[in-house]
């Protein structure tokens, strides 16, 4: 069975930094895109950023471009999302997704996701 | 970049159908979409990719009674015979050929009376 399992969420004040991990199993990750997916409180699904199957590419949206960097290790079936200069409109919480393809296409799984709390 | 519009909010009965739409953006009409469940409390779930011709391919497990249909730049997905367990925020998405791509319509909440 396929499992996507989100870690590293927190408390944390603004300006400083968090690392979530998302742990894969059940499924070739190496085969496959991923994402990350935010989704703050009491607000729809916002992408935040995407690495394809061999980290040949990566994307991010405007509102993180430059703070945060998306990572994979596929000998560790593993995705990470590097978040520096924290805000307080980053608190959400964070959705590891995977994609159906190797570069960008819809999503057939997600995680359960991680909170991300930004507040002094 | 398309744009995705969703219907903020739906109601139907216990039992009964209903049909969610989501719109694509003038220009982005042949545009294939994804719609998402996501009951209270927890992550989103892969119901089924709709198809510009209205096929669709459904997630693992997803039950007979969601299906999905497209009309020009209308995506649709019509559950039936509501279950409780139904009443959710129902997304769709659509993307492009780069990584970046991805885009979700805002979301309707449907509610089961």
């Amino acid at each position: 069975e396929l499992h996507l399992v989100e870690s590293g969420g927190g408390l944390v004040q603004p300006g400083t930094s968090l690392r979530l991990s998302c742990a894969a199993s059940g499924f070739t990750f190496g085969d496959y895109a991923m994402h990350w997916v935010r989704q703050a409180p009491g607000k729809g699904l916002e992408w935040v950023s995407g690495i394809t199957w061999n980290s040949g590419r990566t994307g991010y949206a405007d509102s993180v471009k430059g703070r945060f960097t998306i990572s994979r290790d596929n000998a560790r079936n593993s995705l990470y999302l590097q978040m520096n200069s924290l805000r307080a409109e980053d608190t959400a919480l964070y959705y590891c997704a995977k994609d159906s393809f190797i570069s960008g296409s819809y999503y057939d799984h997600w995680g359960q996701g991680v909170l991300v709390t930004v507040s002094s | 970049q398309p744009v995705l519009t969703q219907s903020p909010s739906a109601s139907a009965s216990l039992g009964a159908s209903v049909k969610l739409t989501c719109t694509l953006s003038s220009g982005h009409s042949s545009h294939a979409i994804a719609w998402h469940q996501q009951q209270p409390e927890k992550g989103p779930r892969f119901l089924m990719k709709v198809h510009t011709d209205g096929s669709h391919v459904k997630g693992d497990g997803i039950p007979d009674r969601f299906s999905g249909s497209s009309s020009g730049a209308e995506r649709f997905l019509i559950i039936s015979t509501l279950q409780s367990e139904d009443e959710a925020d129902y997304y769709c998405q659509t993307w492009g050929t780069l990584i970046h791509e991805t885009v979700f319509g805002g979301g309707t909440k449907l509610t089961v009376l």
